[in-house]
């Protein structure tokens, strides 16, 4: 079974501080995703990373996926209350049927 | 579209009552998932399909049973409901599996389970 593990598990900021969300494994995954899930709804999709090394930027966030494809990262500058919620990486598997195995969860709290 | 539903939202279970909770997509997606999430946890995949007829295994399956006799619907069975089955329960769907893509999963709103 492949684990993805999240850190930190929590964290509460002040509204304008930077902050950073790991993703670690030791496989080696086809792809990492990174979602946001809000209290009483499912998951939804932030980005898609799949070339090791590659980095992506969605507005104040930026997420690298690590050269051996083991690892990624999420950076947010300037939190802002909006982005409270729970944020999930998920590695696909890289010989299974886009089955994808899901971090641990980081539970992001942004205070104004 | 309506995307992925999923009912009941919330349901109240007796240790060894049996329900099932209802999945379907409107997208003509090949995929389909069904995860379970315990309360602050990621999620744990429990059956998929890769289409019409084809379900597999998850990571978690045991207690469950899942059909796929459609391409818009995938429904999840308990048969026996246990205490340790009570969690959220999110189905998902995707179109295909690109090389690599990292296809985008969709997910339904979830579906409350208690068991006592």
């Amino acid at each position: 079974t492949q684990l993805l593990e999240q850190s930190p598990q929590f964290l509460s900021i002040q509204e304008g501080e930077n902050l950073t969300v790991y993703c670690n494994s030791s496989s080696v995954f086809s792809s990492l995703q990174w979602y946001r899930q809000e209290p009483g709804e499912g998951p939804v999709l932030l980005v898609t990373v799949v070339t090791g090394g590659e980095v992506k930027k969605l507005k104040r966030l930026t997420f690298q996926f690590g050269d051996a494809r083991k690892d990624s990262s999420l950076h947010i500058t300037a939190a802002q209350p909006g982005d409270t919620g729970l944020y999930l990486c998920a590695g696909e598997d890289s010989g299974g049927y886009q089955k994808v195995t899901f971090g641990t969860g980081t539970k992001l709290q942004v205070i104004p | 579209n309506a995307g992925v539903t999923q009912t009941p939202k919330f349901r109240i279970l007796k240790i060894g009552q049996s329900m099932t909770l209802q999945c379907t997509q409107d997208m003509n997606h090949n995929y389909m998932y069904w995860y379970r999430q315990d309360p602050g946890m990621g999620l744990k995949l429990i059956y998929y399909s890769v289409g019409a007829g084809i379900t597999d295994k998850g990571e978690v399956p045991n207690g469950y049973n899942v059909s796929r006799s459609t391409t818009e619907d995938f429904p999840l069975r308990l048969e026996l409901a246990a205490p340790s089955q009570t969690s959220v329960y999110f189905c998902a769907s995707s179109y295909s599996r690109l090389a690599g893509g990292g296809e985008t999963q969709y997910f339904g709103p979830g579906t409350r389970l208690l068991v006592l």
